[in-house]
């Protein structure tokens, strides 16, 4: 699979690869963060968030990392599919109703088949 | 699934001229949200509004921008005397609390 250190603003991958997507947020005060797929003509779509008091959480086919000390969160993809082809943004937010999600710079993910 | 319906899908308009951006947020969310992202960037926030008022907003968000909940379904964005620079895509948002469901967005292109 693909591994990415630091953040890149494209990533391509075959059919059935792992892949990794980094982001480096920049409030300290954030502590909820939230990975969102953007498709071309669409809005930002929820895919998986987690909360500061975790470092790990799972979903289905997706996994979010979170590393308080360096402020890195990475979105891990399995067996990534063409329907994963889209750009990928995280976003952060102080865990309270209604405050702004202060979204990263996106990557954008292609599968190849 | 409930979703964020947004009006028009596209608005071509000449510079200086008046828009209204029109969303229909989930019927039981409390908290509603533009963001703007112009062609190639990141999503960027505009404004939130609960209770009938603006509770944060951006520097982006200066006094050409206005927004209002005119009944209890719609959400507007009123951009009054429109720039180049004002093209981009416009998302509406809203959520209960901290989950947020984004709108598809209108892309407006000032010419």
């Amino acid at each position: 699979g693909e591994s990415v250190g630091l953040h890149l603003p494209t990533l391509s991958v075959q059919e059935g690869d792992n892949s990794i997507i980094n982001c480096a947020y920049s409030n300290s005060a954030s502590d909820y963060f939230i990975w969102y797929k953007q498709e071309s003509g669409k809005g930002p779509q929820f895919i998986i968030d987690i909360r500061s008091n975790m470092d790990k959480r799972q979903g289905q086919r997706v996994t979010v990392l979170l590393n308080k000390t360096v402020k890195h969160l990475s979105l891990q993809i399995a067996a990534t599919q063409p329907g994963d082809s889209a750009v990928y943004f995280c976003a952060e937010t102080p865990y309270q109703a209604g405050t702004a999600l202060i979204f990263g710079k996106g990557t954008t993910l292609s599968v190849s088949s | 699934e409930p979703e964020v319906t947004q009006t028009p899908s596209h608005q071509v308009t000449q510079m200086g001229q008046e828009v209204i951006l029109r969303c229909v947020p989930i019927s039981n969310h409390l908290y509603f949200y533009w963001y703007r992202q112009i062609l190639g960037q990141k999503v960027e926030f505009l404004v939130s509004f609960y209770n009938n008022e603006i509770s944060e907003k951006s520097e982006i968000f200066d006094d050409q921008f206005s927004v209002e909940r005119p009944d209890g379904s719609n959400f507007t964005l009123k951009i009054r005397s429109t720039k180049l620079e004002d093209s981009a895509m416009y998302f509406c948002a809203s959520s209960t609390g901290t989950r947020y469901t984004f709108g598809s967005g209108t892309r407006l292109t000032v010419v």
